[in-house]
């Protein structure tokens, strides 16, 4: 089976600006998080979809987004970009059905740089 | 809030050794796992330990897990250079409904 792949893998973005960021899956994966990683606080987790449906979410603004479509691919978006924002991005899937988190396959990351 | 809290933060060691990390937490858990990341890239799963289970091995891994100290170790035996990572462990909260990862333990092992 293919990995979870992460587009894109670099980004550079200046203040103000929004950003989408986009996740596949493992095939047949239907769980996909999206946590957020910096040198500071560390992985962060950002939200979880499942089936199509934020199932959970973390402490972020709302400035921070996401949606899964059918497929299960997810994108996240953070609009009016801060500083503070910049960091690697990861997804991860996993065959999450009932309440507990099995093992999660991560993507390489994307690396948001905000100017 | 942050569940697990490895412990010690870095680790230096020479190749062959051992090498063992523990990490602690506040809430009962469904299961805690450990990962492994290389110098900023994707975390890779490495063990997943169940609450009810106490120790598990998987080939120079070796996990034990005390929910009595909220508490589980990490053992790297016979250490190798393509071991050098961040290893974190994350915990499944029950109620928390997210995987809570701790701050890392970064493990440099010397040829």
């Amino acid at each position: 089976k293919a990995g979870v792949t992460q587009t894109p893998r670099y980004l550079i973005k200046t203040r103000g600006q929004q950003v989408t960021l986009s996740c596949s899956p493992i095939s047949g994966h239907r769980s996909v998080s999206w946590y957020q990683q910096t040198p500071g606080q560390g992985l962060q987790f950002l939200f979880e979809y499942f089936s199509e449906t934020q199932r959970n979410k973390g402490n972020f603004p709302g400035r921070f987004s996401g949606r899964q479509f059918s497929n299960s691919r997810s994108e996240m978006n953070v609009s009016t970009l801060e500083l503070g924002d910049s960091a690697l991005y990861l997804c991860a899937s996993s065959s999450n059905i009932g309440g507990s988190y099995n093992e999660q396959f991560f993507g390489p990351g994307t690396r948001l740089t905000v100017l | 809030s942050q569940q697990g809290e490895e412990d010690p933060q870095a680790l230096s060691i020479q190749e062959g050794e051992n090498a063992t990390m523990n990490c602690s937490y506040k809430t009962s858990i469904n299961n805690l796992q450990w990962y492994r990341q290389n110098s900023g890239r994707g975390l890779v799963h490495l063990i997943l330990i169940r609450s009810n289970e106490r120790e598990k091995h998987s080939g120079r891994l070796r996990v034990t897990l005390d929910t009595s100290k909220k508490s589980s170790s990490l053992l790297i035996t016979a250490s190798r250079a393509a071991d050098t990572a961040s290893y974190f462990c994350a915990t499944d909260a029950r109620g928390n409904n997210r995987l809570a990862f701790g701050k890392g333990n970064q493990v440099v092992v010397i040829p």
